[in-house]
């Protein structure tokens, strides 16, 4: 079983909200540092949030204000809600567990396009 | 914020050749004796894995033919004796403060 899958991956419109979520097995994700990393159509990595184990959030200046990385400990799930979202926010988004800082393991990542 | 500059962008080696990818740092990334850094392999169609942290420290299940070096703001991955399933693109990435950044990256191919 893939200890990281991400869902929520959709078409949306400039503007528009989509949340994502990520489904952890094999460990459990307030004991972990969380991390999204996108990757827009052939283009490098991109960081975009980090919760740590204290529930404490950093985020890139590019989403800063219009994402929002939480977890559901009883789920055993992360999240992200992206808000206000524009053509530039259209990525692969990878759910990865960290050791600290250190982006460790990577889900499959999840299809994010924002187009009308 | 950090950035990371890689160089080159691509590069071909014949197989069995050893391979030199650089990175660079706008900041000294070593605190506490450690180089918050490391090296990454994207194959296509996969998601990014982890090969080297801490600079110089190889990830479990890596092949030694994979090693890290450097350290403050520039650091080396070297692929000792290039394979064909070695073909990706390799990024380098700081993780000594949040933004965490990555660099461009180096595509690898066979000569």
């Amino acid at each position: 079983e893939a200890p990281l899958v991400e869902s929520g991956g959709d078409l949306v419109q400039p503007g528009g909200s989509l949340r994502l979520s990520c489904v952890v097995s094999g460990f459990i994700v307030s004991n972990q540092y969380m991390h999204w990393v996108r990757q827009a159509p052939g283009k490098g990595l991109e960081w975009v949030a980090v919760i740590n184990l204290a529930g404490t959030t950093y985020y890139a200046d590019s989403v800063k204000g219009r994402f929002t990385i939480s977890r559901d400990n009883s789920k055993n799930t992360l999240s992200l809600q992206m808000d206000s979202l524009r053509a530039e926010d259209t990525a692969v988004y990878y759910c990865v567990r960290g050791e600290g800082f250190i982006t460790k393991v990577w889900g499959q990542g999840t299809l994010v396009t924002v187009s009308s | 914020d950090v950035v990371m500059t890689q160089s080159p962008d691509s590069l071909a080696v014949s197989l069995g050749e050893r391979a030199t990818i650089n990175c660079r740092s706008s900041q000294n990334l070593l605190s506490n004796n450690r180089d918050y850094f490391g090296w990454y392999q994207q194959k296509p169609g996969q998601p990014p894995k982890l090969l080297i942290y801490w600079a110089s420290t190889r990830e479990s299940g890596v092949p030694d033919r994979f090693s890290g070096s450097g350290s403050g703001t520039d650091f080396n991955l070297t692929i000792s004796s290039l394979q064909a399933e070695d073909v990706a693109v390799y990024y380098c990435q700081q993780y000594y403060r949040a933004p965490l950044t990555f660099g461009g990256g180096t595509k690898v191919e066979i000569k």
